[in-house]
């Protein structure tokens, strides 16, 4: 069974500083890795996304993740957080050899950066 | 990246009644669609996964009578809560997976917040 865990509900980050939201992952075979970010009341935003390659993925807004297959994990990072990123990120996997494209999500973490 | 519309952004309806919610691919053919629901401050629950032209694959638990999904065109979608009732109040979220979107990610739509009153 695919499963994905974003061990972290909450991370605080004062402006300027780096953040690093974690997330390690439980699949059978070699996943596709995504990060979404949902701001209030809004649908989910499309990040960056791990298919092959690089393991160090950059994507939108300055952010980046790095694969790591052999800990399982896709961690989200970002140099200097802005105040403006504070939103609810989410992890995602999904099958490779999946014709139906299920997303398996992470529960979410709260990102709040600081002014 | 690819552009999935969702409509209305917010609805109220009364206890009893029906509501339709629109989901359409903009910019690209949408082969799937996956619908989603999320309560505050949770992850999102799959609800079913639609394939074009075909019935929709509902998850465990999801009363498939209740929550209509059809896929009738390779751009829209539609979620029809049937007989509401304040229960079903929830945020639904649809997202679309299809060519053009590099075949592997998959796009969102804005949700659409449902208020039974």
């Amino acid at each position: 069974a695919q499963s994905v865990a974003q061990p972290e509900d909450q991370v605080n980050v004062a402006e300027g500083n780096p953040l690093t939201v974690k997330c390690t992952y439980s699949v059978s075979g070699n996943p596709y890795l995504f990060w979404y970010v949902q701001y209030p009341n809004r649908g989910l935003q499309f990040l960056l996304k791990y298919i092959t390659g690089d393991n160090l993925v950059k994507g939108s807004y300055g952010f980046e993740a790095e694969f790591n297959k052999s800990q399982t994990s896709f961690h989200l990072k970002k140099p200097s957080a802005l105040v403006s990123d504070s939103a609810l990120y989410f992890c995602a996997v999904r099958d490779r050899g999946s014709t139906l494209g299920r997303l398996y999500f992470g529960r979410g973490t709260q990102l709040t950066v600081w002014p | 990246g690819a552009v999935v519309s969702q409509h209305p952004s917010w609805v109220i309806c009364k206890s009893g009644t029906s509501v339709k919610i629109e989901c359409r691919s903009l910019d690209f053919q949408a082969t799937t669609m996956f619908w989603y629901r999320q309560f505050p401050k949770q992850s999102l629950m799959l609800m079913a996964t639609s394939n074009e032209g075909s019935k929709a694959t509902y998850e465990q638990g999801v009363e498939k009578d209740k929550f209509l999904i059809n896929h009738a065109s390779l751009t829209l979608s539609t979620l029809t809560v049937t007989s509401a009732h304040p229960e079903d109040s929830s945020f639904y979220i649809c997202s679309a997976l299809g060519a053009g979107t590099g075949g592997n990610t998959i796009y969102f739509g804005e949700g659409s917040w449902l208020t039974v009153v």
